[in-house]
């Protein structure tokens, strides 16, 4: 079935450092792609989001680009801020509008 | 415009009982969908509901059940809990006029089962 993948492990940077954060899926067809992010204590808000390939999605300072060829939706910040600290979700949209989520990466930006 | 709410904030239940979470979903929305948040890992997909119907499972057991109201408010009952169903239950609630019908997510509700 359609399916998140994000790279295993938290992330611990310093501010103002660069962020990655990979994203890959599979699915048939080509779904809407999303990034949520989960701050402590908080339900999931909508980072940015893309509905066909090649988009590039932002907010915020984030980016990330619809990669067909690679079914890849990687997240990417270039400055981070200790406020950017939280969890975050890849996810695509399948089926009647549902939503399918990797497992999160947590971010941590130190001072 | 209200955003979606859901109560209790959190609750502790004891294997066996029963359980029911609401969700009022955001001004304008007739969808609301139930995600469980295990912790450490991304929110599966319980079920959605879409004008007092039903309109799509995931892989949950039919002790996992809900309900969605003519005000498209909604429930989630859990019958026979177990420790596994300890989690984060998020609704989230979306408008099928929307060309994407983007969701938007409550805070939760933490279910804790001894």
């Amino acid at each position: 079935g359609d399916s998140v993948t994000q790279m295993e492990g938290p992330v611990t940077l310093s501010e103002e450092a660069f962020l990655t954060i990979n994203c890959t899926y599979t699915a048939t067809g080509y779904p809407s792609l999303f990034w949520y992010v989960q701050y402590p204590g908080e339900g999931l808000q909508l980072l940015l989001k893309a509905t066909k390939a090649d988009d590039k999605g932002s907010n915020k300072g984030f980016e990330a680009t619809y990669r067909k060829e690679t079914t890849s939706f990687h997240l990417e910040k270039g400055s981070v801020q200790v406020s950017d600290s939280a969890v975050y979700f890849c996810a695509l949209l399948y089926g009647n509008n549902r939503l399918a989520f990797g497992k999160g990466n947590q971010v941590v930006v130190i001072p | 415009e209200t955003g979606v709410t859901q109560s209790p904030t959190h609750l502790i239940k004891t294997r066996g009982q029963q359980v029911t979470l609401r969700c009022s979903s955001q001004s304008g929305h007739n969808t609301v969908s139930w995600y469980q948040q295990a912790l450490g890992q991304g929110p599966q997909f319980i079920f959605q509901y879409y004008r007092e119907e039903e309109n799509g499972r995931g892989n949950f057991p039919p002790r996992f059940s809900g309900l969605q109201f003519p005000n498209y408010s909604s429930e989630l009952n859990v019958n026979a809990l177990e420790l596994d169903d300890s989690a984060l239950y998020l609704c989230a609630s979306s408008s099928n006029t929307n060309s994407y019908n983007e969701q938007f997510f409550g805070p939760g509700t933490r279910l804790t089962v001894l």
